[in-house]
């Protein structure tokens, strides 16, 4: 058990509709981090947020979106969904905000799109 | 473009064996290369990571070997174990800016008996 938790831990929904996935960071983690891990693509990061504040983006989709609260939880908003969104998300945590502090990933949430 | 390039998508391999899976980058600033297991229904898990001023790094029954002038890195699992049996994903680092994870797509090993 890593210590981060998402939920929900499946997500079954229809195209065009909008989806809120959680996840709760470590204790003592400040940074958190979106995944997307299809079987084409791999694991593809989305988005980094540190203490409250957006850090690094990377192929996140803009009818995406993320936030970070004061108590260091994260929340990742999928909007308008395509059959394409089908996929595994992965929260991960990590103390500090390098790309070197190592990342602990939660059990993730599957995304069903129909 | 996929900046990790690895390989093979997949390996079978005898218990007891060695497997070895490779990976390749193009991007000169990436500094840190860690590796990542996935069992079935788990996130990834960090296994082991190097830094390119080592050209090996060891832990337990898992290597790292790393070729800067190639720009090449490999993951050795000695005496391979059925719970072996997951898949690996290579990773990079930069060394400046964004410093996100890119990852490798990928090598899902079974250890046969």
């Amino acid at each position: 058990d890593s210590g981060v938790t998402q939920t929900p831990k499946h997500l079954i929904t229809a195209t065009g509709q909008r989806v809120t996935l959680r996840c709760s960071p470590r204790s003592g983690d400040l940074s958190v981090y979106w995944y997307q891990q299809s079987l084409d693509q791999g694991l593809q990061f989305l988005i980094q947020y540190y203490n409250g504040e957006e850090r690094a983006k990377g192929n996140i989709l803009e009818r995406f979106s993320a936030q970070q609260f004061p108590d260091l939880h994260s929340e990742l908003n999928l909007s308008s969904l395509e059959l394409g969104d089908s996929a595994l998300y992965f929260c991960a945590s990590s103390v500090a905000a390098s790309g070197r502090d190592t990342q602990y990933f939660g059990p993730g949430t599957r995304l069903t799109v129909l | 473009q996929q900046q990790v390039k690895q390989s093979p998508q997949s390996l079978i391999v005898q218990k007891g064996g060695i497997s070895i899976i490779n990976c390749a980058y193009e991007n000169t600033a990436f500094d840190y290369f860690p590796w990542y297991q996935q069992f079935p229904g788990k996130g990834p898990a960090l296994l082991i990571a190097i830094r390119p001023d080592v050209s090996e790094k060891k832990e337990g029954r898992f290597t790292i070997s790393f070729n800067k002038s190639a720009k090449q890195f490999s993951l050795h699992i000695m005496d391979s174990q059925p719970g072996d049996s997951a898949t690996y994903f290579c990773a990079a680092v930069a060394d400046f800016g964004n410093e996100k994870l890119t990852f490798g797509t990928g090598t899902r090993l079974t250890i046969i008996p």
